[in-house]
């Protein structure tokens, strides 16, 4: 069974770095065809989103906010971690971590999400 | 960036009717190497994280039940359900990652009459 779990800061000051950590089981970033992704939720709002690593290390960024994000991943913990420089109001918004099979090509599993706001 | 529409923006049925979303995408998302739609369907309850229901635009996903169904090819789709029960009570995304982008659909928000 695959999880995934968000962790990270719930308020960050405008012009701050967020730095958002998913912890996930149930399948290795090792593996050919895995991959993990960020996608984020304003409140109310629709789905974006932000970036996704692949078991190759080959990392792709949403052009919106290529220049503000980082995303990278550390095997041996089995973690992914994404990092978004110059924070924004704009930014306030659940941040999902998820599970991108090649095999499916569509994001099957969803962590439960963490909210981070803006605010100063 | 290839951008997703859907319609209706919400629709209320009542219980055991028919529903179908429709999802246009700004240009196909077809896949002549794969031969596949790159287009999936999820589904969001209030609180909760979204769920993949359909993949390759009509594969259901594990334990999705066969109520729902996902066709279309190029740039049309729609999600179906065939009868609608209370807990489907949702908003549904349709999203394309035919594109080096992924994006999603605005939503459908699906109540109960």
């Amino acid at each position: 069974q695959i999880t995934l779990k968000e962790s990270g800061p719930t308020l960050v000051t405008p012009t701050q770095t967020l730095t958002l950590t998913c912890t996930f089981s149930g399948f290795s970033l090792t593996s050919s065809g895995e991959a993990v992704g960020w996608i984020r939720q304003p409140p109310g709002k629709a789905l974006e989103w932000l970036s996704h690593i692949y078991w190759s290390d080959d990392k792709r960024y949403s052009p919106s906010l290529k220049n503000r994000l980082t995303i990278t991943k550390d095997t041996s913990k089995n973690q992914v971690f994404l990092t978004m420089t110059d924070m924004d109001p704009l930014d306030t918004a659940t941040y999902y971590c998820v599970h991108r099979p090649t095999i499916k090509g569509a994001f099957d599993v969803w962590g439960r999400g963490t909210m981070v706001t803006v605010s100063s | 960036d290839i951008v997703m529409s859907q319609s209706p923006d919400s629709l209320s049925v009542s219980l055991g009717e028919r529903v179908s979303i429709n999802c246009k995408s700004s240009q196909s998302v077809f896949s002549t190497s794969t031969s596949r739609n790159d287009l999936g369907w999820y589904q969001q309850k209030p609180g909760q994280p979204p769920k993949l229901l359909i993949y390759w635009a009509s594969t259901r996903e594990f334990g999705v039940p066969d109520r729902f169904s996902g066709s279309g090819s190029g740039t049309d789709f729609t999600l179906t359900i065939s009868s609608l029960q209370a807990e489907d009570v949702a908003v549904y995304y349709c999203q394309q990652y035919y594109g080096a982008v992924p994006t999603f659909g605005q939503g459908t928000k699906v109540e109960i009459k």
